[in-house]
């Protein structure tokens, strides 16, 4: 199986606070993406770091990419309830497919 | 808004009765996929179209059939539903370039009685 694991599986915090996730990979990659899905809904990207990159913020995410570990993480600055989501890192295959890593379930307290 | 819409939201059928779920979409993207997921599980999966290319995942059970008639509809036909085949089953696009993100629907949640 070509899918990705992500550590932690769950993660709490307060509001206010950071969060982040890691992800470790298989294969070699053009891109890894981020993405978000909130209970019973599809995902939502949040983000793209290709491969010749190392960092890539995009408001209050920060995603670091290193393909020597092949491995990726998730930094959410200020988290929000809102944020309260699970969070999955999915890599590009040859033939255009993506596969997801196995998710990290972030609960945000308000 | 260009989006990619999945119907119906909840889909129930028996033990071994064919079903067909569908998926649409005004992105005008080449590429089409289906996954399956499962409860607290990552999106697996199942096979995708590249145009009218079919691109099967070698575990994807023979069970499992899609149709995609042209470029805005893609089906997902499961031929003889097992209780195992009870997920959510997302459907999602991409333009054909090697960067771009995947845009997904919101689901047909599949129950099998």
């Amino acid at each position: 199986s070509q899918q990705g694991e992500e550590d932690p599986q769950a993660l709490s915090i307060q509001e206010g606070e950071n969060a982040t996730m890691n992800c470790s990979y298989k294969t070699s990659i053009n891109n890894l993406q981020w993405y978000r899905q909130n209970s019973g809904r599809g995902l939502v990207h949040l983000i793209l770091i290709r491969s010749n990159e190392r960092e890539k913020h995009s408001g209050r995410l920060r995603v670091t990419l290193d393909t020597s570990k092949k491995s990726s993480s998730l930094l959410i600055t200020a988290s929000r309830a809102a944020d309260t989501a699970s969070y999955f890192c999915a890599t590009d295959g040859p033939r255009n497919q993506f596969y997801f890593g196995t998710g990290t379930s972030l609960t945000v307290i308000p | 808004d260009a989006m990619v819409i999945q119907n119906p939201r909840y889909q129930v059928t028996q033990f071994g009765k064919p079903v067909t779920l569908s998926c649409s979409q005004t992105l005008n993207h080449n590429v089409m996929y289906w996954y399956q997921q499962k409860s607290s599980q990552a999106p697996k999966l199942l096979f995708h179209y590249y145009d009218k290319d079919f691109n099967n995942e070698a575990d994807t059970p023979d069970n499992f059939q899609s149709r995609r008639p042209n470029t805005s509809f893609c089906f997902l036909d499961i031929r003889s539903p097992g209780l195992g085949d009870a997920a959510m089953y997302l459907c999602a696009t991409s333009r054909d370039d090697r960067g771009g993100s995947q845009h997904f629907g919101d689901g047909t949640r599949l129950s099998i009685l």
